[in-house]
């Protein structure tokens, strides 16, 4: 099974709004990243955050992790209809060589 | 830099066949990657490399061989293409095993009959 899991599966609000994604995983982590993929393209880059880190912030992005509760959200304030995208966590597993990435969630915002 | 490059684009085969997907980056990272991505599946690790000549599973790799002969090239192998291997195949670089943000390519769309 994966060891990120994103909430909600799909979401779809208006230009404007606050967008907000929930990950959880299960096992220790080292760090904690976001991805986002446009339709038909490869994954980029947005954020991460340590385990010992609480909260970051990067534009209009704010990601926050709890490693009591094992979840991590992405927050996107403002959004755009060039947002429309799907998110991805991807833990980094302590004791691992490897990067895991959750199911994802798809991200429609209407304009 | 053109960052991690994959072909071909897309590709079809009929199942038995076998391919090589290629990847290469010029950003002269250790680490590489292969995945696979299925609707509602996300990403799943087929192999890795923490840098030439080293290569280790990931959580699907049967069906699947790598090599890394070379920092800059990391070919992935279908040995007998089955349809179940229909995917999009993405390959990604990072620095370094540690803290890694990986970059990725452009993606192979693979369809096997």
């Amino acid at each position: 099974s994966q060891q990120g899991e994103e909430d909600p599966q799909a979401l779809s609000i208006q230009e404007g709004e606050n967008a907000t994604m929930n990950c959880s995983y299960k096992t220790s982590i080292n760090n904690l990243q976001w991805y986002r993929q446009n339709s038909g393209r490869g994954l980029v880059h947005l954020i991460l955050i340590r385990s010992n880190e609480r909260e970051k912030h990067s534009g209009r992005l704010r990601v926050t992790l709890d490693t009591s509760k094992k979840s991590s959200s992405l927050l996107i304030t403002a959004s755009r209809a060039a947002d429309t995208a799907s998110y991805f966590c991807a833990t980094d597993v302590r004791d691992g060589n490897k990067l895991v990435f959750g199911a994802g969630t798809i991200l429609r915002v209407k304009s | 830099n053109a960052g991690v490059t994959q072909t071909p684009k897309f590709q079809v085969l009929k199942t038995g066949q076998s391919m090589t997907l290629q990847c290469a980056q010029d950003m002269n990272h250790e680490y590489m990657s292969w995945y696979r991505q299925d609707p509602g599946m996300g990403l799943r690790l087929i192999h890795y490399s923490v840098g030439a000549g080293i290569t280790d599973q990931g959580e699907v790799p049967n069906g699947y061989n790598v090599s890394r002969s070379t920092t800059e090239d990391f070919p992935l192998r279908l040995l007998s293409a089955a349809p179940s291997q229909t995917s999009v195949y993405f390959c990604a670089s990072s620095y370094s095993r540690g803290e890694q943000t990986q970059y990725f390519g452009p993606g192979t769309r693979l369809l096997v009959l």
